[in-house]
């Protein structure tokens, strides 16, 4: 089985453009969830979606948007880019993210730099 | 949300037992416990996960005390390969899992 998938691996982009990220889930996967790493910070939960629906949100301000297709792929957003979203964007999926003994499947991450 | 705490950094011996400690005081009775890794340039990976009872797989056993409050993940024989950065989160239903800081595990040969 295929695991999870993140498009694109690296990322350059400069401060005030958009930028969208993708994620494949494991095959059977309905959660996915999104998480970004810095040095500073750790790993920092940013959402997770369920058929299509965000159930969890966290404290990342509204620049940060994501949505799940009906396939359960998942793409991340965004908007007027700061030097500080410089992060490797992870993306994680499980079968139903409402079980708390699911194993949660990370994908490589999205390593975006913003000049 | 739940925390955990965990030792910066920790070093081990090749083919040594390894004990990574965690304090989860603030634990609640539905909260499971899972332990992560994440080697270098590469994102984080399952270990373990528990809810009571101890627990054993072929990458390692995990040590809950009574209480719950702290955990600790056992590598039986480190390998240069298990380097890596390991996490205790604690997980409820309705996935928001918090990652703490973690300790980097460092394996001398």
């Amino acid at each position: 089985k295929a695991g999870v998938t993140q498009t694109p691996r690296y990322l350059i982009k400069t401060r005030g453009q958009q930028v969208t990220l993708s994620c494949s889930p494991i095959s059977g996967h309905r959660s996915v969830s999104w998480y970004q790493q810095t040095p500073g910070q750790g790993l920092q939960f940013l959402f997770e979606y369920f058929s299509e629906t965000q159930r969890n949100k966290g404290n990342f301000p509204g620049r940060f948007s994501g949505r799940q297709f009906s396939n359960s792929r998942s793409e991340m957003n965004v908007s007027t880019l700061e030097l500080g979203d410089s992060a490797l964007y992870l993306c994680a999926s499980s079968l139903s993210g409402q079980r708390s003994w699911e194993t949660q499947y990370f994908g490589p991450g999205t390593r975006l730099l913003v000049l | 949300d739940a925390k955990t705490t965990q030792p910066n950094s920790m070093e081990s011996n090749e083919e040594e037992p390894v004990h990574l400690p965690c304090n989860h005081s603030t634990i609640s009775g539905t909260d499971y416990i899972h332990w992560y890794r994440q080697l270098p340039s590469q994102g984080p990976e399952y270990v373990i996960h528990g809810l009571t009872s101890n627990v054993n797989n072929r990458m390692a056993s995990l040590a809950i005390a009574e209480d719950r409050k702290s955990s600790t993940l056992i590598l039986h024989r480190a390998t240069l390969r298990d380097a890596a950065v390991y996490y205790c989160t604690l997980v409820s239903g309705g996935f928001k899992t918090i990652f703490g800081a973690g300790t980097r595990l460092f394996v001398k040969a």
